[in-house]
């Protein structure tokens, strides 16, 4: 079946442009999540949602980022004001059960975003 | 706070030299262990999830084990198509916890043919 679907796959804004980040996780999948990876670094939480729920956000670096998952399947993760360090790669990852359970998370292929 | 620590930061290995990628942590209560391979451009793919110690878990040349302060990831026989980026995570099982993972910074493996 189908994966864990990102776009755009590459964006360059310019200091001060806001951008928007879409994640379609894989269908009936519950629990999404969103991570910042950094060039040479692992990937880092930012925030995390239980169907349309966002229960954590405490990964988020400023009020400049902001996320949704209005209906409990696609997530918008939006950053407003971009500034240099908000340069790495966005990674979204959906799994199928609830907060108290081990799953797997199954990653997209992310959003490389530049900016300039 | 949850922390992770792969090393080396960075393997080279000859096709066929077997060796081992560690992985240690410290967090309140492990729910789970995860290992992912990351290529290039590409994200994170699941490959292996351990949840207690003494438990080991193999997929074609990989193996991995699991104590209660480390993980490693066996590699035998390598060959270049296991060149990559191995990423060590863990998941919390403590009161309020989600299901996040946190991640370490990942072993870059390369395998000369």
């Amino acid at each position: 079946g189908a994966g864990v679907s990102q776009s755009p796959r590459y964006k360059v804004a310019k200091r001060g442009q806001d951008v928007a980040l879409r994640c379609d996780p894989i269908s009936g999948h519950v629990s999404l999540f969103w991570y910042q990876q950094a060039l040479g670094q692992g990937p880092e939480f930012l925030t995390y949602f239980q169907n349309e729920a966002q229960l954590d956000k405490s990964g988020l670096p400023s009020d400049r980022f902001f996320a949704e998952r209005p209906e409990g399947s696609v997530s918008t993760l939006k950053i407003q004001r971009t500034q240099q360090e908000d340069s790495a790669v966005y990674l979204c990852a959906s799994s199928a059960a609830g907060s108290r359970a081990t799953d797997t998370q199954y990653f997209g292929p992310g959003t490389r975003l530049t900016v300039l | 706070e949850d922390q992770v620590t792969q090393s080396p930061e960075a393997l080279r290995l000859q096709e066929g030299e077997s060796s081992s990628l560690n992985c240690s942590y410290t967090v309140s209560g492990l729910r789970g262990l995860f290992w992912y391979r990351q290529d290039p451009g590409k994200g994170p793919e699941f490959l292996f999830t351990l949840y207690s110690a003494g438990e080991e878990k193999e997929k074609e040349r990989l193996k991995a084990t699991l104590t209660k302060k480390e993980s490693f990831l066996h590699i035998t026989a390598p060959k270049p198509e296991d060149s990559a980026t191995y990423l060590c995570a863990v998941q919390a099982s403590r009161r309020g916890a989600n299901s996040k993972l946190t991640f370490g910074k990942g072993i870059t493996l390369s395998v000369r043919p």
